[in-house]
């Protein structure tokens, strides 16, 4: 079973919709991580949180929103988007920012029109 | 800057026999992470075995091993008795802080 809860796993958007990915965990984790990852290609990370604070933000365009409302669960609200941010949205856990290994969510397939 | 690079974008082994996926790895670190992340076609990344760059014993978890060799930054996964559920991209990963991963070596097992 995986430890990482993602929803929704597949998700359909015009580009003038608004929708929200969303992450829990409950291995009390401190940090939490949103990746994109694009077919036959390794994750990018677009954002990470630590103590619910944004720590690291990749340069990524602000019509990704990333939040995180307490230490197990982590948003990323998703406003105007491109057909080229179609891509498989993965998020992560991990006990620090600098140690240990990442658990990862099954991820949620997002597909913008 | 922190790279890794797995050399083999795809490889195939037949089933019950050994096949071994080679990674490099570049950093002026001393202390350090290295994993291997298996993702099948489901999608879900999952964790098949990590290594603490202090500890000179390699890792090894069931069938899995790594051959970890610090000082000329080499990571290669052994994996012994191949199984059809272990056909999957493997990717090669690096951290303390970012995640840094390889771009993945496809592996297929054949019947």
């Amino acid at each position: 079973d995986t430890e990482v809860t993602q929803t929704p796993k597949h998700l359909v958007m015009g580009m003038t919709n608004k929708k929200s990915l969303k992450c829990e965990q409950h291995m009390g984790h401190r940090a939490m991580y949103w990746y994109k990852q694009k077919a036959k290609k390794p994750p990018e990370l677009m954002f990470v949180y630590s103590y619910e604070k944004l720590s690291i933000n990749e340069s990524v365009p602000s019509r990704f929103s990333p939040e995180c409302p307490n230490s197990s669960l982590l948003n990323l609200h998703l406003h105007a988007l491109q057909p080229e941010d179609s891509a498989l949205y993965l998020c992560a856990s991990s006990q620090g920012l600098y140690t240990g290994e990442l658990f990862f969510g099954e991820g949620s397939r997002l597909t913008v029109l | 800057a922190q790279t890794v690079t797995q050399s083999q974008p795809e490889m195939s082994v037949q089933e019950a026999e050994t096949v071994t996926l080679s990674c490099t790895y570049d950093t002026s670190e001393s202390d350090y992470y290295l994993f291997w992340y298996k993702q099948p076609p489901s999608r879900q990344m999952i964790l098949v075995i990590r290594q603490e760059a202090y500890k000179q014993q390699n890792a090894t978890e069931n069938r899995f091993s790594v051959n970890f060799q610090k000082a000329a930054k080499s990571f290669s996964l052994k994996i012994s008795d191949s199984q059809l559920g272990d056909a999957a991209m493997y990717f090669c990963a690096y951290r303390p802080g970012k995640l840094v991963f390889g771009q993945g070596t496809r592996l297929t097992i054949n019947p």
